[in-house]
């Protein structure tokens, strides 16, 4: 059984382009999660799906970012126009239910 | 977000016992984690403890809990220098999010 699968593990992007970051959960979670981890901080909740759901989304950005969980395929995370300051290591975790995560290895975005 | 908080760094001789502290802000968490990052890596859980509960053994791994004073430790037992990596607590809050710390530098010297 696979664990959580995120890729790519490194993106780097030019301002202003935009990033995708995908996470296929395991085998039999419906729930995702995104975290986020600034350098030199500790990881930082952003958004809760189910499949085809948002069920929480109170610590993502309020612009340029957005979420999905398709019916089919994995999760992802869109990061439209990216500037400097988006550059840190994003996470993404999975369970079957609420809590009880297991985390992926990360994707590292760089912005130049 | 709780606020978690850590030391930033800690240095120990191999062999020897690593305590790693951590304060954490939220009364009602469920659990609180001790996961383990290698350069480059993702998170591995490394072990949790529930809320009321004051130790749990796991091997090499022994976490204490204070819940009146907040305080969480995990200590390592016979420090290896595969064990040099960044180590974070967290706590759940929200039911299903976690909070973490900063993280500690764990540097293990020969």
């Amino acid at each position: 059984n696979a664990g959580v699968m995120q890729n790519p593990r490194h993106l780097v992007r030019r301002r202003g382009q935009e990033a995708r970051l995908r996470c296929s959960p395991m085998k039999g979670h419906s729930h995702v999660y995104w975290y986020r981890q600034l350098p030199e901080e500790g990881l930082k909740f952003m958004v809760y799906l189910q499949k085809e759901n948002i069920i929480d989304e109170s610590g993502m950005p309020k612009e340029r970012f957005s979420a999905e969980f398709p019916k089919e395929g994995p999760s992802i995370l869109r990061i439209q126009q990216v500037v400097r300051g988006d550059s840190a290591a994003y996470f993404c975790a999975s369970s079957p239910g609420p809590g009880g995560y297991t985390f992926g290895s990360g994707t590292r975005l760089t912005v130049v | 977000g709780e606020d978690v908080e850590q030391s930033l760094f800690l240095s120990v001789r191999e062999g020897d016992s690593s305590v790693i502290n951590c304060t954490y802000t939220d009364s009602s968490s469920t659990y609180l984690y001790w996961y383990k990052q290698e350069p480059g890596a993702g998170l591995q859980l490394l072990t949790y403890i529930f809320s009321n509960m004051d130790m749990k053994q796991d091997q090499r791994l022994t976490v204490l809990l204070n819940k009146k004073d907040k305080h969480l430790s995990l200590r390592i037992a016979d420090t290896q220098t595969g064990d040099s990596a960044i180590y974070f607590c967290a706590e759940t809050y929200d039911d299903y999010k976690l909070s973490f710390g900063a993280g500690t530098t764990v540097t293990v010297r020969a």
